[in-house]
């Protein structure tokens, strides 16, 4: 089943802070998070693995709640750059699934001057 | 460093014309391969994968189909495009756990 993403679109102003959660209703091995611009192809920005590891790097973090089967990816002091629609892809827990992702349906940001 | 290549970028073929989408990986070997589809504003959606030369499971039953001729060359064709083939394609392959797109292959089907 597909994972869902919320909120669906949040608009924000440079310096601004987002949270955008996912939630499946299956045990998770991996959350994955990409943003994809318009008219490209989606970047991976990072992965959390089963063992409720947060990451991070520069002012994009996430955590993985497993018990939950939710996770959060959390941008502080947007930029600009952050503008485009986040997806997690979420992959099965309990035998080996190969890596294969579902996609949430995509929270679009936007980010202003 | 790895690198993934599709081609080509975009396509614009009538229904029921043949289909053939390339990708290859270069700098590993024995990726996972995947294949995916974006149609317009919404999600991915998985089509098929490959964890090695000839080994293609499908996820979605449809008017696809896929092979890998090589290690690092994966091929998604199809004998009849309909219009509801339109999308982004999308293929993948997987670094460990990490997963990474290639460019994508815009396909119109008009």
């Amino acid at each position: 089943q597909q994972p869902v993403q919320s909120p669906q679109a949040v608009i924000l102003r440079e310096g601004e802070d987002a949270v955008i959660n996912c939630s499946s209703s299956k045990a998770l091995y991996s959350v994955h998070w990409y943003r994809q611009k318009h008219g490209e192809a989606p970047v991976f920005l990072m992965i959390l693995l089963k063992g409720g590891e947060q990451k991070g790097h520069e002012k994009i973090s996430a955590s993985f709640n497993e018990k939950k089967q939710q996770s959060s990816l959390y941008l502080t002091a947007s930029q600009l750059s952050y503008s485009g629609t986040y997806f997690c892809g979420t992959e099965g827990a309990g035998g080996t699934s190969y890596g294969k992702l579902t996609f949430g349906q995509g929270t679009i940001l936007t980010v202003h001057p | 460093s790895q690198t993934i290549h599709q081609w080509p970028a975009t396509l614009v073929q009538p229904v029921g014309s043949p289909l053939s989408l390339e990708c290859t990986v270069e700098g590993t070997s024995n990726p996972n391969l995947y294949w995916y589809r974006q149609a317009a504003g919404r999600g991915l959606q998985l089509l098929f994968y490959s964890v090695g030369i000839g080994q293609i499971s499908s996820e979605v039953p449809q008017n696809l189909s896929a092979s890998r001729p090589q290690d690092r060359q994966f091929i998604l064709s199809s004998k009849k495009l309909l219009l509801s083939d339109s999308g982004f394609y999308l293929c993948a392959w997987m670094n460990r756990d990490e997963q990474y797109f290639g460019p994508g292959t815009r396909l119109t089907v008009t």
